[in-house]
């Protein structure tokens, strides 16, 4: 296990609504990145946040918003959500600036959008 | 923009059989990771190359990084059924924190 949790692990919810998905990073790393996986692909960078502020942005929309606090967890927010959101949704942690760069996935929160 | 393509999609092989995963960028890449997803599960962390024409191994399992640092593969050596999943590579590029996944290999292991 890499010690970086999510929640809720399941979510359906109807279109237009807003969603919110929260994640813990592993203990000791300040950066934490977010990824849109669908069905059959590969993940998809959304946006990273690094010491509490947004370090590098992916191609989504601004309904895709996220927010890190002090304690280096995570929130991804989603508005207006879109049938085409349905996806397994990831975060990752790592400790930037050791120079490894190793990312650590937690287990992902499956969205559905009907 | 930066896109990292995988080849094959789908692999399909007999138990003790060898698999190779090719990963190939469209730009030079500041490093680039493999990760393993089981079914249901999520990518896990396998390996990252930093240098030009670096090889690296885990038991069965060998990663090479190009000359050019622009492609990469991931060769499995007499496979076994716990090897199935699907491989990821994935690169980030300068100083962009923006990891960039291929589209991954489904390796299937017949028994």
């Amino acid at each position: 296990e890499t010690g970086v949790t999510q929640s809720p692990t399941h979510l359906i919810k109807t279109r237009g609504q807003q969603v919110t998905l929260r994640c813990s990073s592993q203990s000791g790393h300040n950066t934490v990145s977010w990824y849109q996986q669908a069905l059959g692909q590969g993940p998809q960078f959304i946006f990273q946040y690094y010491r509490e502020e947004e370090n590098g942005r992916g191609n989504f929309p601004p309904r895709f918003s996220g927010l890190q606090f002090p304690n280096y967890s995570s929130e991804l927010n989603v508005n207006a959500l879109e049938l085409d959101d349905s996806a397994l949704y990831l975060c990752a942690s790592s400790l930037v600036g050791v120079g490894k760069e190793t990312q650590y996935f937690g287990p992902g929160t499956r969205l559905l959008v009907l | 923009g930066q896109q990292v393509m995988q080849i094959p999609q789908y692999q399909h092989v007999q138990e003790g059989e060898d698999f190779t995963t090719y990963c190939n960028s469209s730009t030079t890449l500041s490093n680039i990771q493999w990760y393993k997803q089981r079914p249901g599960g999520h990518p896990v962390f396998l390996i990252q190359l930093v240098k030009s024409g670096e090889v690296k191994k885990q038991k069965r399992l060998t990663f090479q990084f190009g000359e050019a640092k622009k492609n990469s593969s991931l060769h499995i050596t007499a496979t076994q059924t716990t090897d199935v999943g699907t491989y990821f590579c994935a690169g980030t590029q300068g100083g962009s924190e923006k990891l960039v996944f291929g589209k991954g290999t489904k390796l299937t292991v017949n028994p």
